[in-house]
């Protein structure tokens, strides 16, 4: 079967950095990308990877591992605002999105 | 207005009682799509419009009726829900459908959340 596994929950400091990982395993892979969604609002999108590297974004960055099955959402200064669920989201070799549970991330003053 | 709303934002009802969710958008994309979402699970696919034509029904209850007028505009109808149907429901739209491109954007709604007694 197809998975994305990320962690459920991920607390962090103001003003630190945190990294939100994701792994998958699917049937084909033509990208990964990653949304966030603010309590009670729609999921935006953030980023998008098909090839390995790193993808900077201001504040926030975006790696994937395609031999690894693996990507990490990187979130540096963080902000009170920061605080909202990360979901990974795979699209398979059929182009179809195959997503994760999605990440909640707390951050503390 | 623009985006993607969705309307109404909260709905209950009763297992018997029948009501449609509304989702409107203005971003001239030609893919339209229902996801559901539980806590603590994936978003599941409910179903794909291309181009005003269903092009996927990932096995959804019957109890849960699509309808695409037109490409700005989608409708899902409930009728008969279950209480494990409480859940968010969210809207998205594309430029292209799911199956064209890896590279392929979703726009999502706010979501109605429907809580079935």
């Amino acid at each position: 079967g197809q998975n994305i596994d990320q962690p459920t929950e991920m607390t962090a400091t103001e003003g630190a950095i945190v990294q939100i990982n994701c792994t998958y395993q699917t049937s084909g892979f033509n990208g990964l990308f990653w949304y966030q969604q603010h309590a009670g609002e729609a999921p935006t999108f953030l980023s998008y990877n098909v090839l390995d590297g790193l993808e900077e974004k201001g504040r926030f960055s975006s790696f994937l591992s395609r031999s690894k099955g693996y990507s990490y959402l990187l979130l540096k200064e963080l902000q009170m605002k920061d605080s909202a669920s990360y979901l990974c989201a795979v699209t398979d070799s059929n182009y179809q999105l195959i997503w994760g549970a999605g990440t909640k991330l707390i951050i503390k003053p | 207005e623009t985006g993607v709303t969705q309307t109404p934002r909260h709905l209950v009802m009763g297992m018997t009682n029948k009501k449609s969710l509304k989702c409107e958008q203005h971003l001239g994309h030609n893919a339209m799509y229902w996801y559901k979402q539980s806590a603590k699970k994936p978003l599941e696919l409910m179903f794909v419009y291309s181009l005003e034509e269903r092009v996927e029904n990932n096995s959804v209850p019957s109890r849960f009726s699509p309808e695409c007028p037109n490409s700005s505009h989608l409708f899902l109808h409930l009728h008969t829900l279950q209480p494990e149907d409480s859940a968010l429901y969210l809207c998205a739209s594309s430029q292209g459908g799911q199956g064209a491109s890896g590279a392929n954007v979703l726009t999502f709604g706010a979501g109605s959340r429907l809580t079935v007694l």
